[in-house]
């Protein structure tokens, strides 16, 4: 199984910082990844789709990039809106995976 | 637009089955891949697999083998996930998520069910 790992596992950031967070894949997964936000009792959401295009709707400071490994989603410039747990998924092979999830707070 | 609306949250036994109902609308039912995650209470997202309702052929991950099936009901455009001989481990909210494709490529889940709650109690 492809396994999906996602650091920081947490972060605290504040209004305007730009946020970086990481997910690396165990195998090359080319550019099978997705970046998902998901609030507190609420649905995920899809943000990010094939590593890097933003889905309609989604405000353009969040971004995506990576291919085969190492993939990245980038926040410039956070909003109050914004903290939420964001997980990626890889759909390249079965079983499909999710990361672990990073958990965004403001400070 | 799509609409992706589950069932109610189940308290059930231990050892009992449950089965949880998504109804689609909004577009072709049998047209696209319905997908089921599982999120445990304060847990991440996992996947059990996907029934294509156009033929109803499936796939599940190995995990979910002999605990999850997944049919589907063309005439009322419902997609169901059945949970047998249940356990506290299968306490969880359970998601239906449609899968998308441009290019014909999939892509993912921009579409998802709010989540039904299974909580499983003597």
């Amino acid at each position: 199984n492809t396994v999906m790992t996602q650091s920081p596992t947490s972060m605290f950031t504040s209004v305007g910082d730009r946020v970086t967070m990481s997910c690396k894949a165990s195998q090359n997964v080319g550019i099978n990844v997705g970046w998902y936000q998901q609030k507190k009792g609420q649905s995920p959401k899809r943000l990010i789709y094939w590593a890097s295009n933003r889905d309609t709707g989604v405000p353009d400071r969040f971004t995506g990039s990576g291919s085969g490994t190492d993939f990245t989603l980038t926040i410039s410039n956070m909003q109050a809106e914004d903290p939420a747990i964001y997980y990626c998924l890889q759909h390249n092979s079965y079983p499909w995976t999710f990361g672990g999830g990073t958990k965004l707070e403001l400070k | 637009q799509v609409q992706l609306q589950q069932s109610g949250a189940e308290l059930v036994k231990p050892g009992s089955s449950v089965k949880i109902s998504c109804k689609a609308s909004g577009y072709t039912f049998t047209s696209y891949d319905m997908h089921w995650i599982k999120q445990q209470p304060g847990n991440g997202l996992e996947w059990i697999g996907w029934i294509y309702p156009g033929n109803g052929n499936t796939k599940y991950n190995q995990k979910f083998n002999g605990k999850a099936t997944l049919t589907a009901d063309k005439s009322s455009s419902t997609a169901y996930l059945q949970l047998t001989s249940l356990t506290s481990e299968d306490s969880a909210v359970y998601f239906c998520a449609r899968e998308d494709y441009y290019s014909s490529f999939p892509s993912g889940f921009a579409y998802w069910g709010q989540g039904t709650l299974v909580t499983v109690s003597s």
